[in-house]
């Protein structure tokens, strides 16, 4: 597609549910990340993928965050037993490869509201 | 670790205004630089970036920012603010090579016509 697509653009849970948020990077690039951005707290690093490479995990905040990227393309974000504190925009971004961060292409988000 | 400040949350400006943001980050090696910007209801978009050229980086819309080493300041600066410029400003820094990014918190910026 001409752009990063996320999907979807809103969801809202009920405390304690399980939520996946979908992210299609632009055809042909082999980096991607997720951030999450909280309400006046910036963008926050969750897990990077580089091709078939191990994926850096280092920023997910805790076990009941998990990422996975199928065939090195679309790439979804698991959150179980969700809680309030979850509740942010998520951000999904991707580059042509490792390294070009001049050339980063960020998603519209996923909105998540944890009731 | 690398890190992140941006002075300000919120700053309203009157059109015509001139702008300046501060930022100010650490990192202990060479670095990359980064403002981005989200404009109401859009995605984050790349405004300019500092790669070890030239110490003042102009950007896309009349900004530019001016990268200090001694003062580990990238701050971002426009002569004269338009209601247009209305969005969300982030400020970005990697290690050289580095794919690791890291936002400061973002300065919400009005612009009253």
């Amino acid at each position: 597609g001409a752009g990063v697509s996320q999907s979807p653009s809103n969801k809202v849970t009920e405390k304690g549910k399980d939520v996946e948020l979908r992210c299609d990077p632009i055809s042909g690039h082999t980096a991607l990340y997720w951030y999450r951005q909280s309400l006046g707290q910036g963008l926050e690093f969750l897990i990077y993928f580089q091709g078939n490479s191990a994926p850096d995990k280092s920023g997910l905040p805790s076990d009941r965050f998990s990422a996975e990227r199928t065939g090195g393309s679309v790439s979804t974000l698991t959150i179980q037993r969700t809680q309030q504190e979850d509740s942010a925009v998520y951000l999904c971004a991707s580059s042509l490869r490792t390294g070009s961060l001049e050339k980063l292409f960020f998603g519209s988000g996923t909105q998540l509201s944890v009731l | 670790a690398q890190s992140v400040s941006q002075h300000n949350h919120h700053v309203i400006l009157s059109e015509a205004a001139s702008l300046e943001l501060g930022c100010n980050y650490s990192y202990g090696g060479t670095v990359n630089l980064f403002w981005y910007v989200q404009y109401p209801g859009q995605h984050l978009q790349l405004l300019l970036k500092y790669f070890s050229e030239d110490p003042l980086v102009k950007g896309i819309k009349g900004f530019e920012a001016e990268f200090i080493k001694s003062k580990f300041s990238f701050n971002l600066r426009k002569p004269s603010v338009q209601w247009s410029d209305t969005a969300e400003y982030f400020c970005a820094v990697s290690g050289a090579g580095s794919y690791q990014l890291t936002f400061g918190k973002g300065t919400k910026l009005s612009v009253i016509p």
